[in-house]
């Protein structure tokens, strides 16, 4: 079946720039997780959704970065004024529910600001 | 809070050598222990996963063993293949969501 999909693929912008990412999660999932993975690191928790509300953001970096999930499916993560220090791969996961279910990941999507 | 700790690579290996990949962790209460693989060019893929303590996960006969008493989930394959090379991450996950990744070990199996 259809796996965790995420759009762009690449995404190259300048600094300042405000960018959106998207994630589409597996169908029927009700949680749905952003991470951010610097090269040659792991991926680190950005923000969780149970449904249609954040449950848990304590690891957006700060104000610039704000993630929304209006009808409890698709979700995007939005960057305003970007610096060169976001340029990441950002990642998508969903799981069945909360708890420790097993996380799904999408491709990423990788994020250059110059 | 949560941590994870995983054995620094890159680790070079020959065809059909044994592989320990090491992970250790720190965490409150009752965590879940996964190792996720991440092939070239590819995204993670969840590779196995234990629940409770002395659980075996077990998986393309990889198998890591989640050990309570010392808090490790080291990655085990008695015979690596060429097609084994790739980047391995052991994460915990905890009752609050948020999923805590080791930095990865870079593993290359040459023929």
């Amino acid at each position: 079946g259809a796996g965790v999909s995420q759009t762009p693929s690449n995404k190259v912008t300048e600094k300042g720039k405000y960018v959106e990412l998207r994630c589409d999660p597996i169908s029927g999932h009700t949680a749905l997780y952003w991470y951010r993975q610097s090269l040659g690191q792991g991926p680190e928790f950005l923000i969780y959704f149970q449904g249609t509300g954040a449950a848990d953001d304590s690891g957006l970096p700060n104000d610039r970065f704000f993630a929304v999930r209006p009808e409890g499916s698709v979700s995007t993560l939005k960057i305003q004024r970007t610096e060169r220090g976001d340029s990441a791969v950002y990642l998508c996961a969903s799981s069945l529910g909360r708890g420790t279910d097993t996380q799904y990941f999408g491709p990423g999507t990788r994020l250059t600001v110059l | 809070g949560n941590s994870v700790t995983q054995m620094e690579g890159p680790v070079t290996l020959s065809e059909e050598a044994f592989l320990t990949i090491n992970c250790t962790y720190t965490a409150t209460g009752y965590p879940s222990l996964f190792w996720y693989v991440q092939y070239p060019g590819e995204g993670l893929q969840l590779l196995l996963k234990a629940t409770k303590a002395d659980d075996k996960g077990s998986n393309k006969g990889f198998e890591a063993t989640y050990r309570k008493e010392t808090t490790s989930f080291h990655l085990e394959k008695g015979s690596v293949q060429v097609s084994d090379s790739a980047v391995y991450f052991c994460a915990l996950l905890a009752n609050n969501n948020d999923m805590r990744f080791g930095a990865g070990t870079r593993l290359t199996v040459k023929p």
